[in-house]
């Protein structure tokens, strides 16, 4: 069965360190993996497909296959990045998309 | 473009009664999609539509959840007999056909519904 696994329910690190949000998935095809953000008081919206191997507002993501993971990564952690961050799965061709649990990223001064 | 628009934006419902959830997608988009979300946890899918078609209900619930998206108007959630245990977020997003979803999907603010 489908599943995404986010195993961090918390992640707080200081303004400028580097952070890294991990995503594992359970699927035996070939996924299609995305991230989405959730700020504050704001509706949830696309961060970044990793089919599209794109840098958004510094943050990246790898589809690493063998570890079955897909981790959003950014060097340097700014405050305006504190939001919730979801690990999404669909199936290539298919149209149901599955959510990982979320983790809350909290950038201090 | 108004974007995903989900009404009401709160809604509070006693024990047994009816809650109805009303989603409107973006211009252009003809697939909607139904999540919810419990507190402390991440979006469940719960059904898919089209125009006047259900692709895919597997995540509702099999008693008292319906869906529709009628050629006219806006998707509908409805819920009878509320339980305390169907409070929770409710959230929409529209895909436009031609990709169903493969660039992501567009989301609306949500509907939080308390069940008192």
């Amino acid at each position: 069965a489908q599943r995404v696994t986010q195993p961090e329910k918390l992640l707080s690190v200081f303004k400028g360190a580097p952070v890294e949000l991990k995503c594992n998935y359970s699927y035996s095809g070939s996924p299609e993996l995305f991230w989405y953000v959730q700020y504050s008081r704001q509706r949830l919206q696309l961060l970044l497909r990793h089919i599209s191997r794109e840098s958004i507002k510094g943050f990246t993501a790898d589809l690493n296959k063998g570890e079955t993971s897909f981790h959003l990564k950014k060097p340097f952690a700014q405050e305006e990045d504190s939001a919730m961050y979801y690990c999404a799965l669909k199936e290539a061709g298919g149209f149901k998309t599955i959510f990982g649990a979320g983790t809350r990223l909290f950038v201090k001064a | 473009n108004a974007g995903v628009m989900q009404n009401p934006r709160h809604l509070v419902r006693r024990r047994g009664q009816e809650a109805r959830l009303r989603c409107s997608p973006m211009k252009g988009h003809s697939h909607v999609y139904w999540y919810r979300q419990l507190p402390e946890e991440g979006l469940k899918f719960m059904v898919y539509l089209q125009k006047e078609n259900i692709i895919d209900e597997s995540g509702m619930p099999k008693e008292r959840f319906s869906a529709e998206f009628p050629k006219e108007g806006p998707s509908i959630l409805r819920i009878q007999q509320v339980v305390r245990g169907d409070s929770a977020a409710y959230f929409c997003a529209s895909s436009p056909k031609i990709d169903r979803g493969a660039y992501g999907y567009t989301f609306g603010s949500g509907t939080r519904l308390t069940v008192v």
